[in-house]
């Protein structure tokens, strides 16, 4: 069965700076998609960003990009220029047959 | 255009009551998914449907869940004899199609059973 770990519950960052949020999956799986979901207080679910597992390339969105390890199972998501509007909820998740999983969160709080 | 939409926004109602929560996907999305976000389980999928297919129940923790897909687009999610552990926020989310499409979701129904 695949798992996704968040394993940092609460992260903050000065606005303008730049920070990162681990996660790690496990999957026997070659072929799979990862995304990073957003959840803001309006309890909203935000795509950030995707990432196909068979493309070597990192997926970057403007301010976002992940840094994708496939042989090491890892996929975190870094916020250049961090702004207040990133204050939220982040969720990693990993999706195989159309269902996604999803890790435990990262609070993320941007401080002026 | 728009996205999708869930009613009501939130829902009270007392142990052993039947709730309907209801999804309508974005149009054109012929996928449709839902899923319980609680504090103790986290984000978990519950069901989805697929176009004419039969749908994946496989996350329904119990046999008094239940939903249904209607002309291939509205979704109702029925809950029966509601306990105080089916308190949570239930999301729907709906793609262009099943397998690895992105998925959208909605804002979510946030159901407290007394």
């Amino acid at each position: 069965a695949q798992t996704v770990t968040q394993s940092q519950p609460e992260m903050s960052v000065q606005e303008a700076e730049t920070v990162t949020l681990s996660c790690t999956y496990d999957t026997s799986e070659n072929n799979y998609y990862l995304f990073w979901y957003k959840q803001p207080p309006s309890r909203q679910m935000i795509l950030v960003i995707r990432q196909e597992a068979y493309k070597q390339q990192n997926a970057t969105e403007n301010r976002f990009s992940v840094n994708f390890q496939k042989a090491a199972k890892s996929f975190s998501l870094k916020i250049s220029d961090s702004q207040l509007g990133d204050t939220a909820m982040y969720f990693c998740a990993f999706m195989k047959g159309g269902k996604l999983i999803f890790g435990q969160g990262t609070e993320l709080s941007v401080k002026p | 255009g728009a996205g999708v939409s869930q009613s009501p926004s939130n829902k009270v109602t007392e142990k052993g009551k039947d709730v309907e929560l209801r999804c309508d996907p974005i149009s054109g999305h012929t996928a449709l998914y839902w899923y319980r976000q609680s504090l103790g389980q986290g984000l978990e999928f519950l069901i989805y449907f697929q176009g004419n297919s039969a749908p994946d129940k496989s996350g329904l923790p119990s046999d008094r869940f239940s939903a249904e897909r209607t002309g291939g687009s509205v979704s109702t999610l029925t809950i029966q004899r509601t306990q105080q552990e089916d308190s949570a926020v239930y999301l729907c989310a709906s793609s262009l199609d099943a397998g690895e499409e992105t998925q959208y979701f909605g804002p979510g129904t946030r159901l407290l059973v007394l």
